[in-house]
């Protein structure tokens, strides 16, 4: 079992919509979680950190993390194609030691004007 | 303020060759990663430096890779020899402090060994 799971997607939405991105990961000590922004070519951007159960909202990015199902989202409301790049999930896990992160392969998301 | 720099952007070599990717992290932070990124394993920690010392090297795929920051404003990674499976994008990124989490990554070294 991978440490973090994605789906690679691609996630197609329109323009507007509500795009949903999951990820989850296996170390059940992980404290910390970030979402990157890649876009193609580019390197990777932080665009949200969480580290408590619930909601964390950021303009038109919301993060969810539930600790006892192991799960992290990304919420990007009002979706324009400028959102289409890929999205990595990063988690500091609880035993990986010197805060290093742990990333998944990314979720390709395409907004379709 | 300038980012993370990385040197050279690309680079293609033949099999057998000895590569040497360069990395400048922002002046002032004092960690520092190299990552490799494939379309099959995805974004992968290679190695991680903590005011200089090497403190994980567990994700360095074997010896024909190895590391070094002689100092708080460089690093190198280095292939010898190079084979055509290191081929990937190599990226670097640096971190304030130790105690925060937000990562600055380069702009990445694509490499093509052929």
């Amino acid at each position: 079992q991978k440490e973090v799971e994605q789906n690679s997607g691609p996630l197609s939405v329109p323009e507007g919509a509500i795009a949903s991105l999951n990820c989850t990961y296996s170390d059940r000590g992980s404290q910390s979680f970030f979402w990157y922004r890649q876009y193609s070519g580019k390197s990777p951007e932080l665009i949200m950190s969480i580290y408590s159960n619930g909601d964390k909202e950021d303009g038109r990015f919301t993060a969810q993390l539930n600790k006892a199902s192991q799960y992290v989202s990304l919420l990007i409301r009002d979706s324009q194609p400028s959102d289409s790049a890929t999205y990595l999930c990063a988690v500091k896990g609880g035993n990986t030691g010197f805060q290093k992160l742990v990333f998944g392969t990314g979720t390709r998301l395409l907004v379709s004007p | 303020d300038a980012g993370v720099i990385q040197s050279p952007r690309h680079e293609v070599t033949e099999m057998g060759q000895e590569v040497t990717l360069r990395c400048k992290p922002i002046s002032g932070h004092n960690s520092l990663f190299w990552y490799r990124q494939t379309m099959m394993r995805g974004l992968e920690l290679l190695i991680y430096f903590n005011n200089n010392v090497p403190i994980d090297d567990s994700g360095m795929p074997e010896d024909r890779f190895s590391a070094k920051m002689p100092n708080a404003s460089f690093s190198t990674l280095k292939i010898q020899p190079s084979e055509p499976r290191d081929s990937a994008v190599y990226f670097c990124a640096s971190r304030e402090r130790e105690n925060t989490y937000e990562q600055y990554f380069g702009p990445g070294t694509r490499l093509t060994v052929t």
